[in-house]
């Protein structure tokens, strides 16, 4: 069966730290997509990046980074210089790339609280 | 704006009765899903269409839930004899196989709160 786990339930960092969210996966998939979405306190779920299975390129953007490792079922995301306005749950995601049209499964969520 | 829209943003309702939410999703994606999220934890898919075809329900999907997709547009859930159980966010959320847009986008959900 495919899970998510996120283990962190909350992170509370000061503004210009960096923070790590973690994610594991499992699925006997060989081919799946991961997600990570953003739901600030609006509750509105943010798109944040798609990573397919075979492409493990680490990738940038900003002040973002993901770390994908198929060998420890990984896909852990990285905030560099924290500010309050990334006050949020951290949802991580998988889902099967054969059946793209189908089913998110989402972690439990790590609430990052960033602090002044 | 051309985002994911759902209506009512909140709802509360008695014990026993029905409920009706609707989605609108972007105007070009001819996917749609529903999902229910309650209090610490993730979002839990419920059901799946593709244009008016609903292809994939979850086990968590009870007979006293419906959903429609009429013309393969707006959908609308519906909750027969609401429970105290049933509280929770419902979001609503639509992609396109198209290209590399298969990412889900989410409305910013019903809260529906049963008292």
């Amino acid at each position: 069966a495919q899970k998510v786990t996120q283990a962190q339930t909350e992170i509370s960092v000061v503004e210009k730290e960096d923070v790590t969210l973690d994610c594991v996966y499992e699925t006997r998939d060989t081919t799946y997509y991961l997600f990570w979405y953003k739901q600030p306190p609006s509750g509105e779920l943010v798109f944040l990046i798609r990573r397919n299975s075979f492409d493990e390129q680490n990738e940038i953007s900003g002040r973002y980074s993901w770390n994908f490792q198929k060998s420890t079922s990984s896909f852990n995301f990285t905030i560099t210089a924290s500010q309050v306005v990334d006050s949020a749950v951290y949802f991580c995601a998988l889902s099967d790339l054969n059946q793209a049209g189908t089913a998110l499964i989402f972690g439990k969520g790590t609430t990052l609280s960033v602090s002044s | 704006d051309t985002g994911v829209s759902q209506d009512p943003r909140h709802k509360i309702t008695k014990r026993g009765q029905n409920v009706t939410f609707r989605c609108d999703p972007i105007s070009e994606h001819n996917r749609l899903y529903w999902y229910r999220q309650t209090l610490g934890q993730g979002p839990e898919f419920l059901t799946y269409f593709q244009n008016e075809a609903q292809l994939e329900k979850s086990r968590l999907l009870s007979d006293r839930f419906s959903a429609e997709r009429p013309k393969g547009s707006f959908s609308t859930l519906e909750i027969q004899r609401t429970e105290q159980g049933d509280s929770a966010m419902y979001l609503c959320a639509s992609s396109s196989p198209a290209g590399t847009t298969i990412e889900q986008f989410f409305g910013p959900g019903t809260r529906l709160t049963v008292l």
